[in-house]
């Protein structure tokens, strides 16, 4: 099955304790990207990858890092947690960039204590 | 940058009616316009979209009307069902990247 993963589901925090969520697509998608969903806010991309180690920021990048070793994973690194960065997070994937349909991940729930 | 802005922020219909949520953009460089739906506990999902070249598009009960003019766009969903319920994302896309709008919470009354 065509499908982006996401780990973990749920994840309960600290402030300053350094946190990865990891993301899998499996359909040999170039462009991968990481999301934020804050209520009255909407969708805001925080990092996107073109491909294999190309990545760039997005509109809300701050405390935030990745990596692209390969084509299929996109990890979110937080180094140093902060309650700011409370968050609903997306993971998708698309063909040939944003111009595309983006499938995305089921989602990630982090909160920072 | 784009800014996007996504009318109403809840819309409640009865079963059967049509649900109409209208977007404007700001930057007439954007070319491609996706609607995203999100359900409850899932990521959203691409459910149509246009590209600036074309002025309506079709699929079954969901329609999408796009005016580059007036730089607007809409989603017309029609004989609404119970599985219609659920936050719908417009977006524009443009050099700088894809930008969402806030979302509109389509509530389908029994």
């Amino acid at each position: 099955e065509a499908q982006v993963t996401q780990n973990p589901r749920y994840l309960i925090t600290v402030t300053g304790k350094k946190l990865t969520v990891t993301c899998s697509q499996n359909m040999n998608h170039e462009y991968m990207s990481w999301y934020r969903q804050d209520p009255g806010l909407g969708l805001r991309q925080i990092y996107y990858s073109m491909n294999v180690e190309v990545t760039d920021k997005g509109d809300v990048p701050e405390g935030y890092k990745v990596s692209r070793k390969e084509k299929r994973n996109f990890p979110l690194i937080l180094e140093s947690p902060s309650p700011n960065q409370t968050s609903l997070y997306f993971c998708a994937s698309s063909f040939g960039g944003l111009r595309n349909e983006q499938f995305f991940g089921p989602g990630t729930r982090l909160t920072v204590l | 940058g784009e800014n996007v802005e996504q009318h109403p922020s809840t819309l409640s219909v009865q079963e059967g009616d049509s649900a109409v949520i209208k977007c404007t953009y700001s930057d007439s460089a954007s070319n491609y316009f996706p609607w995203y739906k999100q359900e409850l506990g899932k990521g959203p999902q691409l459910i149509i979209d246009i590209r600036s070249n074309v002025g309506e598009k079709k699929d079954q009960r969901i329609a999408v009307t796009l005016n580059k003019t007036a730089k607007h766009f809409s989603l017309h969903i029609t004989e609404t069902q119970p599985e219609d319920s659920a936050v719908y994302f417009c977006a524009a896309t443009n050099a700088d990247g894809l930008t969402f709008g806030k979302g509109t919470h389509l509530i389908i009354q029994p």
